[in-house]
């Protein structure tokens, strides 16, 4: 079953413009990952950010995580053409060895 | 280090047939996962292996199948394909999952079934 719900389910901006995309979730969580999908290929590792961190930045990128709220944003700032891709939220609980996956954001960079 | 690798890459495959999707982790890593990803359903947790030990399944029917071998690499069997088979399947490893490391991805199977 889908824990993380990501929003919106699809976004188009242009190069140089700021993506944000959000991750709500159900339960209570031990981490929270962000991967990259580029077309039908393999997914890419972002960030992780545990439960009792805040934010964190990994150069273009900013993740916030928001326990109250079970919510977490992703930031890309000057978005590129190659920042077009799908991205997805996934959450780990602790003793649980699986990660559960939302359905995604497709993100549209136009140039 | 090399990432995941996965073989083969791409398969096409009639109904009622089965098949045996591998899966190479990073070496070092112990976890192995598998996800199906559909256009409908999007990711999908298969199962995930540690130490050649089953320690977690997903919602599937018998028909998957997995395991793991000594040196952490790791198989999946479909078998009785059905035409709902047809999926980008995923394998990640991570060094141990249930402590919350990070998975990396392979770039997937891509299976058709006609």
């Amino acid at each position: 079953s889908q824990q993380g719900e990501e929003d919106p389910q699809a976004l188009s901006i242009q190069e140089g413009e700021n993506a944000t995309m959000n991750c709500s979730y159900k339960t209570s969580i031990n981490n929270l990952q962000w991967y990259r999908q580029n077309s039908g290929r393999g997914l890419v590792h972002l960030i992780l950010i545990r439960s009792n961190e805040r934010e964190k930045h990994s150069g273009r990128l900013r993740v916030t995580l928001d326990t109250s709220k079970k919510s977490s944003s992703l930031l890309i700032t000057a978005s590129r053409a190659a920042d077009t891709a799908s991205y997805f939220c996934a959450t780990g609980r602790s003793g649980y060895s699986t990660l559960t996956f939302g359905k995604g954001t497709m993100l549209l960079v136009s140039p | 280090k090399a990432g995941v690798t996965q073989t083969p890459r791409y398969l096409i495959k009639t109904r009622g047939q089965q098949v045996t999707l591998s899966c190479s982790p990073i070496s070092g890593h112990r976890s192995v996962s598998w996800y199906q990803q559909t256009p409908g359903q999007g990711l999908q947790f298969l199962f995930e292996y540690f130490s050649e030990t089953q320690r977690n399944k997903g919602n599937f029917p018998g028909r998957f199948s997995g395991r793991q071998f000594s040196n952490s690499r790791s198989e999946m069997n479909v078998s009785t394909l059905e035409l709902g088979d047809s999926a980008l399947y995923l394998c990640a490893s991570s060094l141990d999952l249930a402590v919350q490391e990070t998975q990396y991805f392979g770039p997937g199977t891509r299976l058709l079934v006609l």
